[in-house]
């Protein structure tokens, strides 16, 4: 069926480069989606990318896609503060819904 | 241009009532979905509208339901709310058909007591 996984943890120091990963069991997932949740919030949709790209980079985001192997991720480089939230990628197939994985929570220290 | 907007934000409820959440998509949206959160459940699809019509269905109790209007407006309805319906219930809304992005509103808390 299908499934999204994700690391539950990521901690990293002001100023790196955060990856986050993701992988899906869904080969008919036509777009792939990264959303962040701050606490008390909504989704914010921050990119997404269509599932013939290898790439997609927006500023300091970019989202790397292997189609073979079912892995997407997000590079959030010069990570600050205010990017510590929980990230969410989703899957979308064939019907018009999303299929979350867990959120991977990002801590980002000093 | 306006945001999705859910209303309320808070509510709280006691067991055995019913509940009416609301979501209008952002103006030309016409695709409206509904997801609950939930710590150990992560975020689940309850359903998804498009021009009125239920295009999708999640795998929830038939307590949960929803509606769009003629605005593309849309309600999801909890009866028989349990302690386990508590929940953030976020709707989201898209162009619908092949348009790619979502964008989801702040949520309504539900907390049933």
């Amino acid at each position: 069926g299908e499934d999204v996984e994700q690391s539950l943890f990521l901690s990293v120091r002001e100023g790196d480069s955060s990856v986050i990963n993701c992988t899906y069991t869904d080969s008919s997932s036509t777009y792939l989606y990264w959303y962040k949740q701050e606490p008390g919030a909504g989704l914010q949709l921050l990119t997404y990318i269509f599932s013939n790209m290898d790439m997609k980079q927006d500023q300091r985001l970019t989202v790397l896609l292997n189609k073979k192997d079912k892995h997407l991720s997000l590079r959030i480089a010069d990570t600050q503060t205010g990017d510590s939230a929980i990230y969410f990628c989703a899957g979308r197939g064939n019907t018009d819904k999303l299929i979350f994985g867990t959120g991977t929570r990002l801590q980002v220290f000093p | 241009k306006a945001g999705v907007t859910q209303t309320p934000r808070y509510l709280i409820k006691t067991r055995g009532q019913q509940v009416t959440l609301s979501c209008s998509p952002i103006s030309g949206h016409r695709s409206v979905s509904w997801y609950q959160q939930t710590p150990g459940q992560g975020l689940q699809f309850l359903f998804e509208y498009f021009s009125e019509t239920q295009r999708n269905k999640g795998n929830f109790p038939g307590r949960f339901s929803g509606r769009q209007f003629s605005n593309s407006r849309s309600e999801m309805n909890v009866s028989t709310l349990e302690l386990g319906d508590s929940a953030l219930y976020l709707c989201a809304s898209s162009l619908g058909g092949d348009s790619g992005g979502y964008t989801f509103g702040s949520g309504t808390r539900l907390t049933v007591v």
